[in-house]
């Protein structure tokens, strides 16, 4: 079965210093994954997918994720974080199958500090 | 603006009250989704719907059940509704109705559902 860890329920940063957000996958075949982002009281929004065409995907408002086929990882990161990257990020792998079924990581909470 | 509306944005209710969520997918999109998230659960799968025809259950109790109109939006139907039924529910869409890297899923701002 797939499956996401986001190795890290909070994370800390101060305004224009780099984010890492990691997550891990696992599955028995080339994954489909996913980034979402969630800001308070809000829906969530695609960050960015990989599509197996480059291993470095990148996203909107400058967010860059690299897939690892090696380390199973698929982290998110950003060089400088501003203070409207505040939000919940989850970590998501659909499943490669007749279904559409997203699989959500437990998300990582993004505080960026002035 | 994903263009995936919801209604209504919140809902209170009682315990064993019965509540309807309604969902209208963006244009174009065959696929809808219902998902649920609780600080405990996270976010969980519970439902999918393409073209009119249920595609896929997740952990959705026997309490709750959805349809796909012909129009294609869709309704999830929560009934003897519990404390912990509490949480906020969310409608996604998607052209395609299988896995894999186009399934890139658009999601409504969601509905929050109180059960006191």
């Amino acid at each position: 079965a797939q499956s996401v860890t986001q190795l890290d329920s909070h994370v800390s940063v101060s305004e224009g210093t780099p984010v890492l957000l990691r997550c891990n996958y696992s599955s028995s075949y080339s994954p489909s994954l996913f980034w979402y982002v969630q800001h308070p009281n809000k829906g969530l929004q695609l960050l960015l997918k990989y599509t197996s065409a480059a291993t470095l995907v990148k996203g909107i408002n400058g967010f860059e994720a690299e897939f690892k086929k090696s380390e199973t990882s698929f982290h998110l990161t950003k060089p400088s974080a501003h203070m409207s990257d505040a939000a919940e990020y989850f970590c998501v792998v659909s499943e490669s199958s007749n279904t559409g079924k997203l699989i959500f990581g437990q998300g990582t909470t993004l505080q960026v500090k002035p | 603006d994903s263009g995936v509306t919801q209604t209504p944005k919140h809902l209170i209710t009682a315990t064993g009250q019965r509540v309807t969520l309604r969902c209208s997918p963006r244009s174009g999109d065959l696929s809808v989704y219902w998902y649920q998230q609780s600080l405990d659960q996270g976010l969980q799968f519970l439902i999918q719907y393409y073209n009119g025809e249920e595609r896929a259950k997740g952990n959705i109790l026997e309490r709750f059940s959805a349809q796909q109109f012909p129009d294609l939006h869709s309704e999830l139907n929560l009934s003897s509704l519990e404390l912990g039924d509490s949480a906020l529910y969310f409608c996604a869409s998607s052209v395609v109705g299988s896995g894999g890297v186009y399934n890139e899923q658009f999601f409504g701002p969601g509905t929050r559902l109180t059960v006191l």
